[in-house]
């Protein structure tokens, strides 16, 4: 069973671009969350799509944008970069009414 | 808010030598307790799931137990294939579609 997949694994972008990331699921899984992860903040929750339709939402700017698709595949936007969106950006999807997250290799953003 | 604690956030140990990480949290409702193990620019890998203080879970020289308000993740004769970062995160309840993560604890197992 294939894993989670998110291409492509790096970017370097300049400030001001926008960005888009790619996350394929687990086959059969519906769920497909967003991570960002920094060495100051650790790992932190951006949000996360079922079947579609956004469910919940971190506390993070407008900037930050997603959607699914209808099989479940997911994209990640970033708009206006700035400096401080470098990370490691993760996808994870689980299976409706699970609860383990299986998570991708994640994307390398790096923002100049 | 839920809020995850782990300790300490580093670890350097000795191969051989067992120890324990730990992870305290603050949830509403419990739904899960979660670790991860992460290498070096990877995404995490999942190592346990528990829903119940009392519950232990094992596999190689890892075992996680759980009480009402924290986890120990015991590492039993670590190598140093273990070394890695290790993640502990929350569920609630009220708001089981996203994961509450601790900072992780960096474990480096010397040989």
């Amino acid at each position: 069973k294939a894993g989670v997949t998110q291409t492509p694994r790096y970017l370097i972008k300049t400030r001001g671009q926008q960005v888009t990331l790619s996350c394929s699921p687990i086959s059969g899984h519906r769920s497909v969350s967003w991570y960002q992860q920094t060495p100051g903040q650790g790992l932190q929750f951006l949000f996360e799509y079922f079947s579609e339709t956004q469910r919940n939402k971190g506390n993070f700017p407008g900037r930050f944008s997603g959607r699914q698709f209808s099989n479940s595949r997911s994209e990640m936007n970033v708009s206006t970069l700035e400096l401080g969106d470098s990370a490691l950006y993760l996808c994870a999807s689980s299976s409706e009414g699970g609860t383990e997250a299986f998570f991708g290799q994640g994307t390398r953003l790096t923002v100049v | 808010e839920d809020q995850v604690t782990q300790s300490p956030e580093a670890l350097r140990l000795q191969e051989g030598e067992s120890s324990s990480l730990n992870c305290s949290y603050t949830v509403s409702g419990l739904r899960g307790l979660f670790w991860y193990r992460q290498d070096p620019g990877k995404g995490p890998e999942f190592l346990f799931t528990l829903y119940s203080a009392g519950e232990e879970k094992e596999k190689e020289r890892l075992k996680a137990t759980l009480t009402k308000k924290e986890s120990f993740l015991h590492i039993t004769a670590p190598k140093p294939e273990d070394s890695a970062t290790y993640l502990c995160a929350v569920q609630d309840n009220a708001n089981f579609n996203k994961f509450y993560f601790g900072s992780g604890t960096k474990l480096n197992v010397k040989p």
